[in-house]
């Protein structure tokens, strides 16, 4: 069964320092994968994809990896802040399109003063 | 450009009860989707369209319809509703089927 796992499922840091989130997938044939923020009541937002062929993506403080052969990824927050608070999703998709979305529980991100 | 518009935002139902669950884009995406987000769950697909008048079912379609009448509507309904479908509902749409714009989300409680 193609499954998404995320560690830790959540996590309390305080503000100006760095984490990182992981994330484990059995979903194959892989095309891409996004980690996503969704702040409590709204909607996920994306916040990068890789497809299989990158190991590491930006925007802004986050940093996203991909290592493809071990079925790996992770989320570095750098430099956090309290607006930074918030569940972060993992999402892979599988090769083919269509609708083959594999969410995975999420981490719920605490940044305390 | 409001992006995904979802409404009502909250909503408590009796069992048994019907309701739809509207959602509205207006960036002119061909595929919409609605998805379950349940406490310790990933989001889980309902149902989803490729283009105004498809629909298809999802990994969790039973209880719900769906009908896409209109490029930029795309409603969920509940006929009869259970307990168990107390949960909160994201619409997503997108260009392209896996870039997603979500929207707030409709959290309904079933009584």
């Amino acid at each position: 069964k193609n499954q998404v796992e995320q560690s830790p499922q959540s996590l309390i840091i305080l503000e100006g320092k760095n984490c990182t989130l992981q994330c484990n997938y059995t979903v194959s044939p892989f095309s891409n994968l996004r980690w996503y923020k969704q702040d409590t009541g709204r909607g996920p937002v994306s916040l990068t994809i890789m497809t299989f062929s990158e190991n590491t993506k930006s925007n802004g403080r986050y940093t996203a990896t991909l290592d493809a052969d071990t079925k790996q990824s992770s989320l570095h927050i750098t430099a956090s802040q309290l607006s930074d608070s918030a569940s972060y999703i993992c999402v892979v998709t599988l090769t083919g399109g269509g609708n083959k979305l594999t969410f995975g529980t999420g981490t719920q991100l605490k940044v305390e003063l | 450009n409001a992006g995904v518009t979802q409404t009502p935002k909250f909503r408590v139902l009796k069992t048994g009860q019907s309701m739809t669950l509207l959602c509205a884009q207006d960036m002119n995406h061909e595929y919409m989707y609605w998805y379950r987000q349940d406490p310790g769950m990933g989001l889980r697909l309902i149902h989803y369209s490729v283009g105004e008048g498809t629909t298809a079912k999802g990994e969790v379609p039973d209880g719900y319809n769906v009908s896409r009448l209109k490029k930029q509507n795309f409603l969920l309904g509940l006929e009869s509703a259970a307990p168990s479908q107390t949960s909160v509902y994201f619409c997503a749409s997108g260009v392209i089927a896996n870039v997603l714009t979500f929207g707030a989300g409709s959290r309904l409680t079933v009584l």
